[in-house]
C-alpha cells in the first residue's frame, strides 16, 4: 500500500517568513495530493490540493508543488501569520478503496 | 459547519462496555470513512463505505464494528476495547472514492479506562 513520509515534524518560523513542508509518497499510482490544516481541538480542513496532471497550484499565500518523477510534493506558505499556527497533514490517494494515506503531520509554529 | 456531524464529542468507557459512535453527513456524498487519530501517529484509515457498501479492510481489530444503514449515516460500534484504543475518532465523507475532497467531522475523543 501507499506510504507517505512528511518532514519536518515541527517547524518554527518568524511571522512574515515563509514555511515549507515536504512529503514523499511511495505508490506511483497516486494521483491526488491534498493538504489539511488542523487547529488545536478542531477537525482537519482542506486548504489546498493538487492532482497529478499539474505541477504547481497557488491560492493566495499558499502553494503546492508536485514532482511526480521524484514522488514528492511540498506545501509553501508565504508571509506567515499567527493564524497559520496549526498541524498540517499531507495525504496521497490512488482513488481506490484505500482512501487517503496521511503523513504524520507538521506542527507549524509562527513566532511573533 | 462542514456538514459532517459526530456524536458524542467525548466518550469515556470501561473495557467491558459497549458503545457506539455516530456520524451524519448532509452533503449528499456517496463515500464515508472512519479514521483514528492518535498522538504522534498519522491519521489511520479504519473503514471505507461507498454507496453504503463496505470496502473490505482487514487490518482493524474485530472489537471495532462499522455500520452504514444509509448513505447519510455511519456508525462505529465498540466493544471490549483496550486502553490503547483511546484516541480521536474522525468520520469523513467525500463525493466519491475517486480523489475528491474529504470533509471531516469534529471527531469523538474516546478514552478507554
Amino acid at each position: 500500500g501507499e506510504n507517505v513520509e512528511q518532514h519536518p515534524s515541527t517547524l518554527s518560523v518568524q511571522e512574515g517568513d515563509s514555511a515549507v513542508i515536504k512529503c514523499t509518497y511511495s505508490d506511483s499510482a497516486s494521483n491526488y495530493f491534498p493538504w489539511y490544516k488542523q487547529e488545536l481541538g478542531k477537525r482537519p480542513q482542506l486548504i489546498i490540493d493538487i492532482r497529478s496532471n499539474v505541477g504547481e497550484k497557488k491560492d493566495q499565500r499558499i502553494a503546492v508543488t508536485l514532482n511526480k518523477t521524484a514522488k514528492h510534493f511540498s506545501l509553501h506558505i508565504t508571509e506567515t501569520q499567527p493564524e497559520d499556527s496549526a498541524v498540517y497533514f499531507c495525504a496521497a490517494s490512488t482513488g481506490g478503496a484505500d482512501g487517503l494515506t496521511f503523513g504524520k503531520g507538521t506542527h507549524l509554529i509562527i513566532q511573533p | 459547519e462542514t456538514g459532517v456531524t459526530q456524536t458524542p464529542r467525548h466518550l469515556v468507557m470501561g473495557m467491558t462496555n459497549k458503545k457506539s459512535l455516530k456520524c451524519e453527513q448532509h452533503l449528499g456524498h456517496n463515500a464515508m470513512y472512519w479514521y483514528k487519530q492518535s498522538a504522534k501517529k498519522p491519521l489511520e484509515l479504519m473503514f471505507v463505505y461507498s454507496l453504503e457498501e463496505r470496502v473490505e479492510n482487514n487490518s482493524v481489530p474485530s472489537r471495532f464494528s462499522p455500520e452504514c444503514p444509509n448513505s447519510s449515516h455511519l456508525f462505529l460500534h465498540l466493544h471490549t476495547l483496550q486502553p490503547e484504543d483511546s484516541a480521536l475518532y474522525l468520520c469523513a465523507s467525500s463525493q466519491s472514492l475517486a480523489n475528491t475532497e474529504a470533509f471531516f467531522g469534529q471527531g469523538t475523543r474516546l478514552t478507554v479506562v
